[in-house]
């Protein structure tokens, strides 16, 4: 167990849908990583907050967003779903930002839209 | 350009035998640090072992080390007396000094351990 939580395990919706996927960090970390997992993209960077401010974006959509709240728990909203938008969604946690933090990855959330 | 490649789609390796997983990576940053995970079929992501640029020892962390070569931008996991809970797929990846510290991961590489 990581320590990272996410929140739903499993999600199943519709296209044109929105959804929100739910982490919990580590305790006491203060960075935030978003991932997508998907079979022809493999792992990519989504996003990342560090203490409630946004710090880098990767391959991100402008269908999707992000946010980081006070107790550092982060959300990812995915909206106008499309079939494409179907992967592994994964949450990172690390103490500070820098290279010699290692990242500790949540469970994830597969998202399936049909 | 790819930042880290994989190149061994999937391998076999009989019970308690060593495997070695190939990993090459590109990059102009002298400060990068080098991580491999594992993801059983359940699907979480497992922290194994990490490499730092500067690092003048390759790093061990029990029956994982990583064969660190780095006039050679390679990076090789080694499994030594594989069992069968090793069997799942393996991902080098790479954070970089400059920028955004986000993980590069390379394909991936499926581990069957036969008994």
């Amino acid at each position: 167990d990581s320590g990272v939580t996410q929140t739903p395990k499993h999600l199943i919706t519709a296209t044109g849908q929105r959804v929100t996927l739910r982490c919990s960090p580590r305790s006491g970390d203060l960075s935030v990583y978003w991932y997508q997992q998907s079979l022809d993209q493999g792992l990519q960077f989504l996003i990342q907050y560090y203490n409630g401010e946004e710090r880098a974006k990767g391959n991100i959509l402008e269908r999707f967003s992000a946010q980081q709240f006070p107790d550092l728990h982060s959300e990812l909203n995915l909206s106008s779903l499309e079939l494409g938008d179907s992967a592994l969604y994964f949450c990172a946690s690390s103490a500070r930002t820098g290279i010699y933090n290692e990242q500790f990855f949540g469970p994830g959330t597969r998202l399936t839209v049909l | 350009a790819q930042k880290i490649t994989q190149t061994q789609p999937g391998m076999f390796v009989q019970e308690k035998e060593a495997v070695t997983l190939d990993c090459t990576y590109d990059t102009s940053d002298p400060s990068y640090g080098l991580f491999w995970y594992k993801q059983p079929s359940s699907g979480e992501m497992i922290f194994l072992i990490y490499q730092g640029s500067y690092d003048q020892q390759n790093a061990t962390e029990g029956r994982y080390s990583l064969n660190f070569q780095k006039a050679r931008k390679s990076a090789n996991l080694v499994i030594s007396a594989s069992q069968l809970g090793d069997s799942a797929m393996y991902f080098c990846a790479m954070r970089e000094g400059q920028g955004d510290y986000k993980l590069s991961f390379g394909a991936g590489t499926t581990v069957t351990v036969r008994a």
